[in-house]
């Protein structure tokens, strides 16, 4: 069953808008982490931000900010003034703890391609 | 500061050939290791995990194996490919970074074709 689900297979933007992805996942355990990973065109995998599950405030890294609805079980990724660097294809990670390491098992979404227009 | 590096950058490969592909990490001592495979437009899937030498856990099954011969070294494995095995594997370890909790980093990655 899919754990993380990322619906929007592709994206757009202008340059400088504001770009929201979005992500659901499925867990039942109370701790968990929720990770953005962005991949360049060369597969290079970029770490972005991420949201625990026990903190109720937003994340925010940058230019780069969560909206976490725990209770509906979903997470979107907020770029603010989008830049056509920002292009690539953004990932959704869900991570449990597994064998008393937090990042023993990581599940990602299918990603979401952007593309910033200039 | 880690580094990683990841060899080779990319192979061709034929069906039934056997192959190697291998992962070393410096300036962490007794890291766990991950391996991850992307089909080509496809997501992340973890197929193994090491926390220590000579310790391997298969995640996935896909006909692959996978050694820790060294504290800073994974080999991921093969005696026969598929054409199923075509993608692009990763290597990756967690770490503090400064992101303020364990987060999980990649290498650069192997681009494998099977043909």
């Amino acid at each position: 069953a899919q754990r993380v689900t990322q619906v929007q297979p592709t994206g757009s933007s202008q340059w400088g808008e504001e770009v929201t992805l979005d992500c659901s996942y499925e867990t039942s355990e109370y701790f968990y982490r929720i990770f953005w990973y962005r991949q360049l065109f060369s597969g290079e995998m970029v770490f972005l931000i991420y949201q625990p599950s026990f903190d109720t405030q937003n994340q925010r890294s940058g230019r780069y900010s969560v909206v976490f609805q725990k209770s509906f079980k979903s997470i979107s990724l907020v770029i603010s003034a989008s830049q056509p660097e920002d292009s690539g294809t953004y990932f959704c990670a869900l991570s449990e703890l597994y064998r008393g390491s937090a990042l023993g098992r990581l599940h990602f979404g299918a990603g979401t391609q952007l593309i910033v227009i200039p | 500061a880690q580094t990683i590096h990841q060899w080779p950058v990319a192979e061709i490969k034929a069906v039934g050939s056997p192959l190697s592909l291998g992962c070393t990490i410096k300036g962490k001592s007794s890291p766990n290791l991950y391996w991850y495979w992307q089909a080509t437009g496809g997501t992340l899937q973890q197929l193994f995990y090491s926390i220590t030498v000579g310790q391997v856990e298969s995640v996935v099954q896909l006909n692959l194996s996978a050694s820790r011969p060294k504290d800073d070294q994974f080999i991921l494995s093969t005696e026969k490919l598929l054409l199923s095995h075509s993608g692009f594997y990763l290597c990756a370890w967690p770490d503090w970074g400064g992101a303020g909790a364990e987060t999980l980093y990649f290498g650069s990655g192997t681009r494998l074709t099977v043909l």
